[in-house]
């Protein structure tokens, strides 16, 4: 596609269990970036991706979130043992380099129950 | 810690008028801003970016002023139509790369017919 892809556009878990929200970045952007946004709120850089490396991950809350990219294309962020306060819209985006805009993608709606 | 924030939650206007919305940065590191538009259960859509060595861009309806000395930047929405009616985020980057991006609450610009 165009844009940014993001699945599953929703998950509903419950407390404690392991999740995977992948991202399909925009076809030759180098750079991905994994933010979080919570009711109300602008969106919290969580990790960017400059190829296959993470190039800031300052931004992971905890030891439970993991993100990878191991091809330099598509990217898979992992939460483990989930906590109703990790409820959010995980949202990706890309560039192409790190000097252009980031464009987002639809985001998933996690919700821990 | 940094912040990023804009002067007012809400702003209404009349359809055809000019809509400017204001932000505020503390970074005096941040050299990169950038405007985003985000409608009801859609990820962020790029508007418009600026960087520090220009003080404005101007696109398709759209100017950013970025003023350094005070930390202010804006965002100038010339013939204000229905369809801008969103939640309107400006963010600066923080450190050298553009993609860790400090996201303001939002403005929600609503545009009366």
């Amino acid at each position: 596609g165009a844009g940014v892809s993001q699945t599953p556009s929703n998950k509903v878990t419950e407390k404690g269990k392991y999740v995977e929200l992948r991202c399909d970045p925009i076809s030759g952007h180098t750079a991905l970036y994994w933010y979080r946004q919570s009711l109300g709120q602008g969106p919290e850089f969580l990790i960017y991706f400059q190829g296959t490396g993470a190039a800031d991950d300052s931004g992971l809350p905890n030891d439970r979130f993991f993100a990878v990219r191991p091809e330099g294309s598509v990217s898979t962020l992992k939460i483990q043992r989930t906590e109703r306060g990790d409820s959010a819209v995980y949202l990706c985006a890309s560039s192409f380099g790190d000097r252009g805009p980031a464009f987002f993608g639809q985001g998933t709606r996690l919700t821990v129950v | 810690g940094e912040s990023v924030g804009l002067h007012l939650p809400t702003l209404s206007v009349q359809e055809g008028d000019n809509s400017i919305i204001n932000c505020a940065y503390s970074n005096s590191a941040s050299d990169y801003f950038i405007w985003y538009k985000q409608e009801s259960g859609k990820g962020p859509q790029f508007i418009i970016d600026i960087r520090s060595n220009m003080d404005k861009r101007q696109g398709q309806r759209v100017t950013v002023l970025l003023n350094k000395t005070v930390k202010h930047l804006s965002l100038q929405i010339a013939a204000t139509q229905p369809g801008d009616s969103a939640v309107y985020f400006c963010a600066a980057n923080y450190g050298g790369s553009q993609g860790n991006l400090i996201f303001g609450k939002g403005t929600k610009l609503s545009v009366k017919p």
